[in-house]
């Protein structure tokens, strides 16, 4: 089975340009989370989609940030404009109904480098 | 609000030797589930042991084992006969049971195994 996909693996941009990641979540997952993971702030959540509603976007920094999922299989998450300290690594991660103890499956994650 | 504290931020630790990476966590909640990770060099979050607050035995998976003492707020985990590939850092995570579905995460403990 396939897991999380994400894309682009790897992002390089200049400040000031938009950034979209893009994330297909587990098929059959009702949850999808944005998380990013800085070595100054840890893994941080952003966001989360219960069947494709946003729930908590309490974690998202600013404005310029912004997170769609248009159907139960692709979502994305937009920067613009992207600054430096946008630099981070960004996974999604996706679960089923969630149970006691069903875990979070998280992607491989995009390395987000803006200059 | 939720907290996961790792006081460890590095452990080095010979082959084959048991090792114990803490975990303290702080909530008003009586449902949580506590998890761990294990994010090797190469990126990936990978899931490996979840404890219930309501479970009274301990976790074991494998070489995984999981020291819930509930009273004390901790949530140790122990790897047993250490093997150079558990070279990772390790992530202690929580999350509600009911209500809010966002795993938050402590600092992580970067661990590496000596041959």
């Amino acid at each position: 089975d396939a897991g999380v996909i994400q894309s682009p693996r790897h992002e390089v941009t200049e400040m000031g340009q938009e950034v979209t990641l893009r994330c297909k979540p587990i098929s059959g997952h009702d949850y999808l989370f944005w998380y990013r993971q800085t070595m100054m702030r840890g893994l941080e959540l952003l966001i989360y989609f219960n069947n494709n509603v946003p729930i908590d976007d309490s974690g998202m920094p600013e404005d310029r940030f912004s997170a769609k999922m248009p159907n139960a299989s692709f979502s994305t998450l937009k920067i613009q404009p992207s600054e430096p300290r946008d630099s981070a690594v960004y996974f999604c991660a996706s679960s089923p109904v969630q149970t006691a103890k069903e875990t979070q499956y998280f992607g491989p994650g995009t390395r987000l480098l803006v200059l | 609000a939720q907290k996961i504290t790792q006081t460890q931020p590095g452990m080095f630790v010979q082959e084959k030797e048991a090792v114990t990476l803490d975990c303290t966590y702080d909530t008003s909640d009586q449902s949580y589930g506590l998890f761990w990770y294990k994010q090797p060099s190469s990126g990936e979050m990978i899931f490996l042991i979840y404890q219930g607050s309501y479970d009274e035995q301990n976790a074991t998976e494998g070489r995984y084992s999981l020291n819930f003492q509930k009273a004390r707020k901790s949530a140790n985990l122990v790897i047993s006969a250490s093997q150079l590939g558990d070279s990772a850092m390790y992530f202690c995570a929580m999350r509600e049971i009911q209500g809010a579905q966002k795993l938050v995460f402590g600092q992580g403990t970067r661990l590496t195994i000596n041959p």
